[in-house]
């Protein structure tokens, strides 16, 4: 059975603290795995989409990685601006569908 | 690019009513739109797929006669809750794909509906 898995459930770091996300997976044919994050309130918002095991990306303050099993999302020197929920989800091949992980809340301090 | 949108952003009706959300890419032509659900401080449950032209096809566990989804073109998805009941209240939210930038795989999401059934 498909799974992710993510890690910590909850992430509180001072400003300037870098810190990573786990996102472990199991699922057979992985098309893709993707990052978003999301605000209260509101829809997601697309981050990344990692297609195979090397790959990293990069946007601001934030590094994706990609490995045959997980996926690390690495914050380096928060801003409390970047306090959310990190969402991981993963594409099968021959299906568009998303299977999301439960989240990462992170909260910045000032 | 890559806008989603949906409307209303915040809608209360009475048990038994039935109220309508619209999904609509503003900037691209959606093939595929996906419904899905979050409660508080969960994550998304997907609950249908609806593809232009064709029958949505639910997720196991999902009332197909409660959750009717029309995907009228390639711009518009709508989620109509029929008869809604308060557990019905629910942060509803929908995505799409289409071919934007690169990569038509990539699913770009809407800013939710906020349903509460009095």
């Amino acid at each position: 059975e498909d799974q992710v898995t993510q890690s910590p459930e909850a992430l509180r770091l001072q400003e300037g603290e870098s810190s990573s996300l786990n996102c472990s997976y199991t699922v057979s044919g992985l098309r893709g795995l993707f990052w978003y994050r999301q605000d209260p309130g509101k829809g997601p918002e697309f981050l990344f989409t990692l297609y195979s095991a090397g790959e990293e990306k990069e946007k601001e303050r934030l590094k994706a990685t990609l490995t045959k099993k997980e996926s690390f999302l690495h914050i380096t020197a928060p801003k409390p601006e970047d306090s959310a929920t990190y969402l991981c989800a993963v594409q099968k091949r021959n299906d568009y569908k998303l299977s999301f992980g439960a989240g990462t809340t992170v909260t910045v301090r000032a | 690019g890559a806008v989603v949108s949906q409307h209303p952003s915040r809608v209360i009706c009475k048990s038994g009513t039935s109220v309508k959300i619209e999904c609509r890419s503003l900037d691209f032509q959606a093939t595929t739109m996906f419904w899905y659900r979050q409660f508080p401080k969960k994550s998304l449950m997907l609950m249908a797929t609806s593809n232009e032209g064709s029958k949505a096809t639910y997720e196991q566990g999902v009332e197909k006669d409660k959750f009717l989804i029309n995907h009228a073109s390639l711009t518009l998805s709508t989620l109509t809750v029929t008869s809604a009941h308060p557990e019905d209240s629910s942060f509803y939210i929908c995505s799409a794909i289409g071919l934007v930038g690169q990569s038509s795989y990539e699913q770009y999401f809407g800013p939710g509906t906020r349903l509460t059934v009095t």
